[in-house]
């Protein structure tokens, strides 16, 4: 049973315009969210991360919003670039644990 | 740079011979983690160590083993790899608590597992 769920496996968008990627989680006990990028051959790296306790981060040109009530997060990036390129996981901690739930990742491809 | 470093990057090993997979890490970091990736599917958490102390998750399978002989080192230990096993095998770390806490985990590039 995913805890934490992305929708959408791809998403195409137009260098320059706006890249919405979506993540929603079960679990209300989840307390701290982050976003990793992964390209090929490599390991995840981190890219931006909020809190519970807050609805926006911004950082840049990437933004993570949460949605507490509808247990959404998503990831803004604006202007999207062509090295923008890569899989996008949401990832999720609960209160005190160590455990990092991961997502299954959307696959960004920016569109020269 | 400060990094994790994972050593191979790709191993192939045949069916049933057991393997070791090792992380090092510069970040003197107090956790480290193996994470199991298989295609199209999120990181799994096999488990973790806090210091020497060792955390494993629930529903890893006793093929999995794994050791952390110092602060910088820690080995994956598959005792009789099937054909299932085969994924990508991440290693991370992150500060643990005190004054350098941080929820943030650095992922080495990870071992592609080939089992023949």
């Amino acid at each position: 049973d995913q805890q934490v769920k992305q929708n959408s496996p791809s998403l195409s968008v137009q260098e320059g315009r706006i890249s919405i990627l979506n993540c929603d989680y079960t679990n209300s006990m989840f307390d701290y969210f982050l976003w990793y990028k992964k390209y090929p051959a490599e390991g995840p790296t981190f890219l931006i991360s909020i809190s519970s306790i807050k609805d926006k981060n911004e950082d840049g040109r990437f933004t993570v919003f949460l949605n507490k009530s509808a247990k959404h997060l998503s990831l803004h990036i604006v202007p999207s670039q062509p090295g923008d390129s890569a899989v996008y996981f949401c990832a999720v901690y609960g209160a005190g644990s160590y455990q990092l739930t991961f997502g299954k990742g959307t696959k960004l491809s920016v569109i020269p | 740079d400060a990094m994790v470093i994972q050593n191979p990057r790709y191993q192939v090993t045949q069916f049933g011979k057991p393997v070791t997979l090792s992380c090092s890490q510069t970040l003197n970091h107090n956790v480290m983690y193996w994470y199991q990736q298989k295609s199209s599917q999120a990181p799994k958490l096999l488990f973790h160590y806090y210091d020497k102390d060792f955390n494993n998750e629930a529903d890893t399978p006793d093929n999995f083993q794994s050791r952390r002989p110092n602060t910088s080192f820690c080995f994956l230990d598959i005792r009789s790899p099937g054909l299932g096993d085969a994924a990508m095998y991440l290693c991370a770390t992150s500060p643990g608590q005190g004054a350098s806490f941080s929820y943030e985990q650095y992922f080495g590039p990870g071992t592609r597992l080939t089992v023949t």
